[in-house]
């Protein structure tokens, strides 16, 4: 079955620091992962995005990796902002352009 | 274009009743998606139109749920008779099929149901 699972359920950390947040999937056939943040009430906002042959890329204070070997893949978030407050949402393609979404992980950056 | 965007952003109605929500992509965008995600979930899929057509309904979409793309264009999603269960947000997506983005989603805002 297909599945995508994200950890941790939920974070908390301070303004300033940095933090990582994993994701695991058995999709297959695998086309392509992405990290999209989520804003309270709000859609989905797509941050990067990777292909198989790819194993980083960065978008601003965020930089993904993907091993597609263990088909893991994680977001770290550096100097962390209030505003990164949101849900992290881990989604992997199948090569039919279906999407199957992780859980998401909660993040809460505190002053 | 100002990407996707749907309407009604809220909506309260009592169990029973009938909504209508609606969702206009991207203008180029020949896939629409519709997706609906509960608290602390991520977005389940309910089904897709590629053009008019659409190609693929999940189990989750009940008989009570009906969408449409009549033009492909905008789309309609209809749910009948609602229940509390059905209280989510509903989101809407569109893609475009081919080119150096293929595949990719953007997403609308979402329209959060509260069935009371």
């Amino acid at each position: 079955k297909n599945q995508v699972e994200q950890s941790p359920q939920s974070l908390i950390i301070l303004e300033g620091k940095n933090c990582t947040l994993q994701c695991n999937y058995t999709v297959s056939p695998f086309s392509n992962l992405r990290w999209y943040k989520q804003d309270t009430g709000r859609g989905p906002v797509s941050l990067t995005i990777m292909t198989f042959s790819e194993n980083t890329k960065s978008n601003g204070r965020y930089t993904a990796t993907l091993d597609a070997d263990t088909k893991q893949s994680s977001l770290h978030i550096t100097a962390s902002q209030l505003s990164d407050s949101a849900s992290y949402i881990c989604v992997v393609s199948d090569q039919g352009g279906k999407l199957i979404f992780g859980q998401g992980t909660e993040l809460s950056v505190k002053p | 274009d100002t990407g996707v965007s749907q309407d009604p952003r809220h909506k309260i109605t009592k169990r029973g009743q009938n909504v209508t929500f609606r969702c206009d992509p991207i203008s180029e965008h020949n896939r629409l998606y519709w997706y609906r995600q509960t608290l602390g979930q991520g977005p389940e899929f309910l089904t897709y139109f590629q053009n008019e057509a659409q190609l693929e309904k999940s189990r989750l979409l009940s008989d009570r749920f009906s969408a449409e793309r009549p033009k492909g264009s905008f789309s309609t999603l209809e749910i009948q008779r609602t229940e509390q269960g059905d209280s989510a947000m509903y989101l809407c997506a569109s893609s475009l099929k081919g080119g150096p983005r293929n595949y990719e989603q953007y997403f609308g805002p979402g329209t959060r149901l509260t069935v009371t």
